[in-house]
C-alpha cells in the first residue's frame, strides 16, 4: 500500500517557469516530509524538508507548501532551469523510522 | 556531518554468486540502518531495517535468506545478496537517521548487475 501518493508522474516545464509537484499522505503520525532530487545513476539528494507545524518553507528557488488538514504537501521550483531536470521524490516518515517514498516525478525543463 | 559511506559503488557478478555491500557511518554511531532497493525508473522501496546487535526486520515479500543483513557494530551494516540472479540487478541504497532525530543520511548507492 502506497503511503505517499505523488503526482504528476512526469512534468515538462519551460525554462524560467514554475514546476509544481504534489504529494498526499494518509498517516497523521508522519512528522517529517522531505523532497529528494535524483539524477540518473546517483542516490537521492535532500532538497528541502518540512515539519507539520510549519505551513511553508523556502530555500532558494525551492519551496515546500504544507497543508496539514488536507494531508498534502507540494514542491514548487521557481525559475526552473534545465539543470533541474531530474526525478523528484516526496517522502514522509515518523522520525527515526523508515521513509515512505512517493513514486517519483520525472521533470524535464526545456531551454 | 553524519556521513554514510557505501561500498562498492557498482559491482558485476555472475549468477549464483554472492555479493556483499557495506555501509559505514563515518562520524556518528548508526544504531539503525535502512536498506532500500530501487529498480530502474521506480521509487525506493524499503527492503529491511537493521538495528545494531539484533536481527533485521524485513518487509513483506523480501526473502530474508536471500538478503542477509548484519549490523554487528554501531558503525557498520552489511547487506549480502546470496545466490544472486539477474532479477536481483538493482540499485541498493542504505540510509540512517541523523543524530538528533531530524532527517536521514544516505549512502551513495550500489549498482548491482548480475550476469
Amino acid at each position: 500500500q502506497q503511503q505517499v501518493k505523488q503526482s504528476p508522474q512526469s512534468l515538462i516545464v519551460q525554462k524560467g517557469g514554475i514546476s509544481i509537484i504534489n504529494c498526499a499522505y494518509e498517516n497523521t503520525a508522519f512528522d517529517y516530509f522531505p523532497w529528494y532530487q535524483q539524477f540518473p545513476g546517483k542516490g537521492p539528494a535532500l532538497l528541502i524538508a518540512i515539519r507539520p507545524d510549519v505551513s511553508e518553507k523556502k530555500e532558494g528557488r525551492f519551496t515546500i507548501s504544507f497543508n496539514k488538514s488536507a494531508k498534502q504537501f507540494s514542491l514548487h521550483i521557481m525559475d526552473s532551469q534545465p539543470g533541474d531536470s531530474a526525478t523528484y521524490f516526496c517522502a514522509a516518515s515518523i522520525s527515526g523510522y523508515a521513509l515512505n517514498f512517493g513514486k517519483g516525478t520525472s521533470l524535464l525543463v526545456t531551454p | 556531518g553524519a556521513v554514510v559511506s557505501q561500498h562498492p559503488s557498482w559491482v558485476i557478478c555472475k549468477s549464483g554468486t554472492s555479493v556483499k555491500i557495506e555501509c559505514r557511518s563515518l562520524d556518528f554511531q548508526a544504531t539503525t540502518m535502512f536498506w532500500y532497493r530501487q529498480f530502474p525508473k521506480q521509487s525506493l522501496m524499503l527492503m529491511a531495517t537493521s538495528n545494531e546487535g539484533s536481527k533485521a526486520t524485513y518487509e513483506q515479500g523480501v526473502e530474508k535468506d536471500k538478503f542477509l543483513i548484519n549490523h554487528a557494530s554501531l558503525t557498520l551494516s552489511t547487506l549480502t545478496v546470496t545466490s544472486a540472479h539477474p532479477e536481483d540487478s538493482s540499485f541498493y541504497i542504505c540510509s540512517a537517521p541523523r543524530p538528533g532525530g531530524y532527517g536521514y543520511t544516505f549512502g551513495s548507492g550500489t549498482r548491482l548487475t548480475v550476469v
